[in-house]
């Protein structure tokens, strides 16, 4: 079945450090993929999203490749701020129904 | 639009008692997921409708969980009765077309 695999948080960065958090994954077929944020009491809210190989979703600083070559789709951001402290989701739809696979979820705490 | 709304958003009960909690999705979309979240197990997706039928429920626990969407814009999730390891946050979410999927800020339950 699909699966996506996140590194383990937390991450823990100062203000205006680079971020990288990795995500891989395996599919049948060509999944669409998405990377989701989790602020704190809050549910999940989409930030990016790629469909296919090569595309590169960006929001808000955040940036995610399609890699299909290594069935990547790593998030990253050049300089991270306080507010962007939250849980990161990536994600898959197997484009062949409506659901999403998750990943565990890693924690991001950014600090002054 | 008033996004996924969800109530209750805090529920505090106590082991046996029945629970329920609602969601209404965004006008216009067709699929409704309700979802688990807890840190031991992270997010789990419980059940998913398509055009208000349930299409995959496997990820109900048990018989003690119930869903329904009577109509377009509205689902309830039941559990009865409660258990404590049922404690955690519950997430509906809705989708259209284009298959993102936007979540409702959640119901925290807590049982005692």
């Amino acid at each position: 079945g699909d699966s996506v695999t996140q590194m383990e948080g937390p991450v823990t960065l100062s203000e205006e450090a680079c971020l990288t958090i990795n995500c891989t994954y395996t599919a049948t077929g060509y999944p669409s993929l998405f990377w989701y944020v989790q602020y704190p009491g809050e549910g999940l809210q989409l930030l990016l999203k790629a469909t296919k190989a090569d595309d590169k979703g960006s929001n808000k600083g955040f940036e995610a490749t399609y890699r299909k070559e290594t069935t990547s789709f790593h998030l990253e951001k050049g300089s991270v701020q306080v507010s962007d402290s939250a849980v990161y989701f990536c994600a898959l739809d197997d484009n062949a129904g409506n659901m999403l696979t998750f990943g565990g979820g890693t924690r991001l705490m950014v600090k002054p | 639009d008033a996004g996924v709304i969800q109530s209750p958003r805090h529920e505090v009960t106590e082991m046996g008692q029945e629970v329920t909690l609602r969601c209404k999705p965004i006008s216009g979309h067709n699929s409704l997921f309700w979802y688990r979240q807890t840190m031991m197990r992270g997010l789990e997706l419980l059940i998913y409708f398509n055009n208000n039928v349930p299409i995959d429920d496997s990820g109900m626990p048990e018989d003690r969980f119930s869903a329904k969407m009577p109509n377009a814009s509205f689902s309830t999730l039941k559990i009865q009765p409660s258990e404590p390891r049922d404690s955690a946050v519950y997430f509906c979410a809705s989708s259209g077309l284009n298959y993102e999927q936007y979540f409702g800020p959640g119901t925290r339950l807590t049982v005692t």
